[in-house]
C-alpha cells in the first residue's frame, strides 16, 4: 500500500541553528507537497516538487525531490521563532491522491 | 471571503448519533478532499472528489463515512452510527486543476468532532 513516512518526529533547535525533516514513500510519487501546520491551525501549503532530483528554495527554506521520486527533504537555514510548527510532507500520486506523513514538530529555542 | 470554509467548528455528539459535516470550498476549485487528523499525527486521507465525481475513498474507511458534492460545488460528509474512535479533527480541502497553483490544497479550519 501506499505510505509516507517522515523522520524525525519532534526536533527541538535554538534559534539561528538548521533544521532538516526528512520524508521517504513506499511507492515512487507523481509529485511531493510540504505544508506547515502552527499550533491549532490548519495546514498550509508551502511548495510542490514534481521533477525527478528538483531543488527549490523559498528564502531560509530548501526543497528537495529525489532522483527516483521516492523520497524527499526539507531544510531549514538559521531557524527563528516564527518557524516553529509541524512541518508535513504529502506523497501525491497520479490519481491526485495525497497521503500525508506524520510530521515534524520543529521547536525553536530563543 | 475567497477561502474554505467547514461547518459546524465544533460538534459534540453521543456514540451511535449520525452527524453531518458541511465544506464550502474556494468556488472556482474542481477538486475537494476530506482527511482526518488526530492529535500528533498527519492529516489522514479518507476521500476526494473531482466536480462532482467521488474519484477514490480510502480503503480504511467504514461504510458508516460517506461524502456527497452535489453539482460538485459544496460538500458533506455523514458519519452514521458515530463510535468514540471516530473523535478527530475532520479537514475539507480543495484545489484547482490548472493555473499557476495547480494541486495547492488550500485548507478549511476544520470540524472538531468529539463523540461521548
Amino acid at each position: 500500500g501506499q505510505q509516507v513516512m517522515q523522520i524525525p518526529q519532534y526536533q527541538h533547535v535554538q534559534e539561528g541553528e538548521d533544521f532538516t525533516t526528512y520524508c521517504n514513500s513506499s511507492t515512487t510519487l507523481s509529485n511531493i507537497q510540504w505544508y506547515k501546520q502552527r499550533p491549532g491551525g490548519h495546514p498550509v501549503f508551502l511548495i510542490q516538487l514534481v521533477k525527478s532530483g528538483e531543488v527549490k528554495k523559498q528564502k531560509r527554506l530548501t526543497f528537495q525531490f529525489g532522483e527516483a521520486k521516492k523520497n524527499s527533504s526539507l531544510h531549514i537555514t538559521a531557524t527563528q521563532t516564527t518557524d516553529v510548527g509541524t512541518y508535513f510532507c504529502a506523497g501525491g500520486w497520479r490519481t491526485y491522491k495525497y497521503i500525508f506523513g506524520t510530521g515534524t514538530r520543529l521547536k525553536v529555542l530563543a | 471571503d475567497t477561502g474554505v470554509s467547514q461547518d459546524p467548528r465544533h460538534k459534540i455528539t453521543k456514540r451511535g448519533q449520525n452527524v453531518t459535516f458541511r465544506c464550502d470550498p474556494i468556488s472556482e476549485h474542481n477538486r475537494l478532499y476530506w482527511y482526518r487528523q488526530t492529535l500528533g499525527q498527519g492529516p489522514e486521507f479518507l476521500t476526494y472528489f473531482q466536480n462532482e465525481a467521488q474519484l477514490e475513498k480510502s480503503r480504511l474507511l467504514s461504510d458508516r463515512f460517506s461524502a456527497e458534492r452535489p453539482k460538485g460545488s459544496f460538500s458533506t460528509l455523514e458519519i452514521q452510527r458515530t463510535e468514540q474512535g471516530d473523535s478527530a479533527m475532520y479537514l475539507c480541502a480543495s484545489s484547482s486543476i490548472q493555473g499557476l497553483k495547480n494541486n495547492e490544497q488550500f485548507f478549511g479550519p476544520g470540524t472538531r468532532l468529539t463523540v461521548l
